[in-house]
């Protein structure tokens, strides 16, 4: 079966330090794959998807950055964080063929930038 | 602008009754979805409803669609305490991209027991 993981689970940066999130996928290959983030009480706004290795599409100009240096992971960056990427951050996969609208979510990281 | 708009914004019910949300969007949709997340989890599929049909069921959950009106209600029978949780709504537009989710900004239920 296909599983999701995201480390770390909860993360507290001072404004103006790096970011590195991962996302891995196991039990699947040539996966989409996709970040998130919420804000609190907020719906889930799309960051990047990728539907290849070294293939990123950004849907909104920010201070945050993707890449796919493996097939099954996906790593969100930042250089310098700001009081306002804070937020819950969350990755999804999804099937290249067949059902492929359907995506499968990971247990979140959840970023608090002071 | 959000794609889909659920309300209510919260809805607090005993445990077994039904609870009944809404979702409204804007544009033409290839197929809408609802998710659900516990609180601060990810997210978790629940059902699938495509363009034409009109309606679908999937255990206690019953998901109807309407193009025409451009909005979809999701029913859960026979509520229990744990579900409660926040729904959302999600589309994936018709001629866009098959990849891209948008999503609402969610309906958090309490089921009291």
């Amino acid at each position: 079966s296909q599983t999701i993981h995201q480390w770390p689970a909860t993360l507290v940066q001072p404004v103006g330090s790096p970011l590195s999130l991962e996302c891995t996928v196991e039990g699947t290959s040539n996966p989409n794959l996709y970040w998130y983030r919420q804000a609190a009480g907020r719906g889930l706004q799309l960051l990047f998807y990728s539907v290849g290795i070294g293939q990123i599409s950004s849907e909104v100009p920010q201070n945050l950055s993707a890449s796919r240096p493996q097939d099954r992971q996906f790593i969100l960056s930042s250089k310098k964080l700001l009081l306002s990427d804070s937020g819950f951050y969350l990755c999804a996969w999804s099937v290249i063929a067949g059902r492929r609208d359907t995506q499968y979510f990971g247990p979140g990281t959840r970023l608090t930038v002071l | 602008s959000q794609q889909g708009e659920e309300d209510p914004q919260a809805l607090s019910i005993q445990e077994g009754e039904n609870a009944t949300m809404n979702c409204s969007y804007k544009t033409s949709i290839n197929n809408l979805q609802w998710y659900r997340q516990n609180s601060g989890r990810g997210l978790v599929h629940l059902i699938l409803i495509r363009s034409n049909e009109r309606e679908k069921h999937s255990g206690r959950l019953r998901v109807t669609l309407d193009t025409s009106k451009k909005s979809s209600s999701l029913l859960i029978t026979a509520s229990r305490a744990a579900d409660t949780a926040s729904y959302f709504c999600a589309t994936v537009n018709s001629g866009g991209s098959n990849y891209k989710l948008t999503f609402g900004k969610g309906t958090l239920l309490t089921v009291n027991p």
